[in-house]
C-alpha cells in the first residue's frame, strides 16, 4: 500500500496566517492527489484535486502544489472557519489510501 | 446536485453482518463509480471500495474476503455487507462518489460524500 505522511500533524494559527501542510508519499502517485477539510461531525470535504485543481465552490485561498514526491496544501490567508483537519488522499493506485491528518487550530 | 444518504443498524454484535445502505437523490445511480469509506478513531479514514453500476468492483485487499456490495437502481441505492465483524470494525461509515468529466475518474476526487451513519460492534 501506498502510506501517505502528513506533517505536522497539528498545528496552531491564527486568523490571517498563511499556512503549509505537506503530504509525502513513499511511492510515485502521478499527480492523483486530493485534499481533503473535515469539521467534527461531519464528512470531508474536497478541497483539491489532481495535486493542484480547486474544487469547484472552494475559496481560493486554498491552493495545492507539488515537487517531487511531496505535496503541500496552502491557505493563504486563514479564516475562522478554516479551522479543521485537513487530510490528504492518493487515488494513483488500489487500496486508495489518506493521511493521517493534520488538526489545524487557534 | 446529488445527494447522499447512509443508513445502518447503529449496533451489531462481533461475527454477525454489518449492513449499511446509501441512498442517491438528485441524480441517477448509473454511470458513476461509488465508494465505501469508514473512519475510526484508531485507523483514520480507510477506503473499502469502490464499485461501478457496470459492476467493476475494487476493494481493499485487507477487508476484501469480508466485503460485498449490492446495488438496487429501482430504489436508486446500494449497499455495503460486512460479514464476521468485530471491534476493530466500529466506525463510522461514508458512502462517496467520485467527481466525473473528461478525465479517468480517479483524477477527481471525491466530490459527494453522505454524512456519515456510525456503527457500533458490541455485545
Amino acid at each position: 500500500d501506498i502510506q501517505l505522511t502528513q506533517s505536522p500533524s497539528s498545528l496552531s494559527a491564527s486568523v490571517g496566517d498563511r499556512v503549509t501542510i505537506t503530504c509525502r508519499a513513499s511511492q510515485g502517485i502521478s499527480r492523483y492527489l486530493a485534499w481533503y477539510q473535515q469539521k467534527p461531525g461531519k464528512a470531508p470535504k474536497l478541497l483539491i484535486y489532481a495535486t493542484s485543481t480547486l474544487q469547484s465552490g472552494v475559496p481560493s485561498r486554498f491552493s495545492g502544489s507539488e515537487s517531487g514526491a511531496e505535496f503541500t496544501l496552502t491557505i493563504s490567508s486563514l479564516q475562522p472557519e478554516d479551522f479543521a483537519t485537513y487530510y490528504c488522499q492518493q487515488l494513483n493506485s488500489s487500496p486508495i489510501t489518506f493521511g493521517q491528518g493534520t488538526r489545524l487550530e487557534i | 446536485q446529488v445527494q447522499l444518504q447512509e443508513s445502518g443498524p447503529g449496533l451489531v454484535k462481533p461475527s454477525e453482518t454489518l449492513s449499511v445502505t446509501c441512498t442517491v437523490s438528485g441524480g441517477s445511480i448509473t454511470n458513476y463509480y461509488w465508494n465505501w469509506i469508514r473512519q475510526s478513531a484508531g485507523k483514520g479514514l480507510e477506503w473499502i471500495g469502490r464499485f461501478h453500476t457496470s459492476g467493476t468492483t475494487t476493494f481493499n485487499p485487507s477487508l476484501k474476503s469480508r466485503v460485498t456490495v449490492s446495488l438496487d437502481t429501482s430504489k436508486n441505492q446500494f449497499s455495503l455487507k460486512l460479514s464476521s465483524v468485530t471491534a476493530a470494525d466500529t466506525a463510522v461509515y461514508y458512502c462517496a462518489k467520485y467527481g466525473s468529466g473528461t478525465y479517468p475518474y480517479y483524477y477527481y476526487g471525491m466530490d459527494v460524500w453522505g454524512q456519515g451513519t456510525t456503527v457500533t460492534v458490541s455485545s
